[in-house]
């Protein structure tokens, strides 16, 4: 298997543009999360999702961030409208419901100037 | 989740056993602990996990003590790649949120 598969893997775009990350779990996985990391604040879960449902959104910081899961295979993150206090590297994750790990991809690195 | 208390930081000379030590005081008796490192630039990865008995595999043996309230990872022979920050974890096995604290940032010296 490829593993979590995460694109971009870095974007840099102006304040006020929208931004799209995309994530590919692991086949079979049933649990998706979306995870955001910098250096203040650290690895923060902003979502997650159970077979393609979103369970728990309440780390997703305001109404400009959102997240969808249309199917099994792929799940996105939007910030629209973006501002520079973004960036950071966005980690997608997988589980499948027996194991207790997390799979995570290689991340997004955003910028936003 | 148990809340959890690691070092900072700390250095390992390569090639020695690296012990990572972890506090979870107030863990309760359904709470496992798990172990995830993030090497630079990385995605989080797992390593192991326990509930009460000492863990061993291809990467790290787990010692958690009798009252369970601590435990230690172990790197037997530390190599330059495994400088990385090392996140203990406590959790309820099934529980979906794994929420992570500050860790250890461990540097494996040549």
């Amino acid at each position: 298997d490829a593993g979590v598969i995460q694109s971009p893997r870095h974007e840099v775009t102006e304040m006020g543009q929208e931004v799209t990350l995309r994530c590919k779990p692991i086949s079979g996985h049933d649990y998706l999360f979306w995870y955001r990391q910098t250096m203040m604040r650290g690895l923060e879960l902003l979502i997650y999702f159970n077979n393609n449902v979103p369970i728990d959104d309440s780390g997703m910081p305001e109404d400009r961030f959102s997240a969808k899961m249309p199917n099994a295979s792929f799940s996105t993150l939007k910030i629209q409208p973006s501002e520079p206090r973004d960036s950071a590297v966005y980690f997608c994750a997988s589980r499948g419901l027996e194991t207790g790990e997390l799979f995570f991809g290689e991340g997004s690195r955003l910028t936003v100037l | 989740d148990a809340k959890t208390t690691q070092p900072p930081s700390m250095d390992c000379a390569e090639g020695r056993a690296a012990n990572l030590p972890c506090n979870h005081s107030t863990i309760s008796g359904n709470e496992y602990v798990y172990w995830y490192r993030q090497i630079h630039s990385q995605g989080p990865q797992y390593i192991i996990h326990g509930l009460k008995n000492n863990e061993t595999n291809e990467m790290a043996s787990l010692i958690i003590t009798e009252d369970r309230k601590s435990s230690t990872l172990i790197l037997p022979h530390a190599t330059l790649r495994d400088t990385a920050v090392y996140y203990c974890i406590v959790r309820v096995k099934g529980a979906q949120k794994l929420v992570f604290g500050q860790g250890t940032r461990l540097t494996i010296n040549p």
